[in-house]
């Protein structure tokens, strides 16, 4: 594809439920990234794949939150035990893989915990 | 840890004015600083990266100025128009990070 995609666009589940949130990068970016902006707030980082190297979960905010990337393709993004505060957009951005390379970022999936 | 402010957060401007949106940040050991728009509902749209050693980029009607010593950067866009109406927001690559550190954004409205 052209961009970032993410699925699902919209995710309204009940508290304590699990959700996992999908992200396919460009073809052929080698970093991908997941970041959370709640409302009124500035995104924060979550997690950072590069490659095949272990990934930067130092963003997450707790062990209910985990992702996992197979490769250079696809990731998902697992909230075990989902609580009000996780309601937010989840975005996902992907680059070429060199810290000077401009990340693109997906629209995000807008995950609303009841 | 790095901060990064963007000052003012909300502004309203006629149609044809010039845009000037202001971002500040805490720590000069950057890669580089990137600014980007975001309309209601949907993603992030890069707009300009200003590379650690440049001192501008431009794009069109955007012009975007880094100071890294002074921790700054300025968004300049001309001739605003109604579709300029979204929210920018401003992120600095830190070195020795993998992750962008955000700003909370200037909501801009471009009133016809």
């Amino acid at each position: 594809g052209a961009g970032v995609s993410q699925s699902p666009s919209n995710k309204v589940t009940e508290k304590g439920k699990d959700v996992e949130l999908r992200c396919d990068p460009i073809s052929g970016h080698t970093a991908l990234y997941w970041y959370r902006q709640r409302l009124g707030q500035g995104l924060e980082f979550l997690i950072y794949f590069q490659g095949n190297s272990a990934p930067d979960k130092s963003g997450l905010p707790s062990d209910r939150f985990s992702a996992e990337r197979t490769g250079e393709s696809v990731s998902t993004l697992t909230i075990q035990r989902t609580q009000q505060e996780d309601s937010a957009v989840y975005l996902c951005a992907s680059s070429r893989g060199r810290k000077i390379e401009t990340q693109y970022f997906g629209p995000g999936t807008r995950l609303l915990v009841l | 840890k790095q901060e990064v402010t963007q000052i003012p957060a909300a502004l309203s401007v006629p149609e044809g004015e010039n845009l000037v949106l202001n971002c500040s940040f805490t720590d000069s050991a950057i890669y580089n600083l990137q600014w980007f728009r975001q309309d209601p509902g949907k993603g992030l749209t890069s707009l300009l990266l200003i590379q650690s050693s440049q001192r501008e980029q431009t794009s069109g009607r955007l012009n975007a100025s880094l100071d890294k010593s002074s921790g700054r950067s300025t968004l300049y866009i001309a001739a605003s128009q109604p579709g300029d109406s979204a929210t920018y927001l401003c992120a600095v690559r830190p070195r020795g990070n993998n992750r962008l550190a955000f700003g909370k954004g200037n909501q801009v409205v471009v009133i016809p």
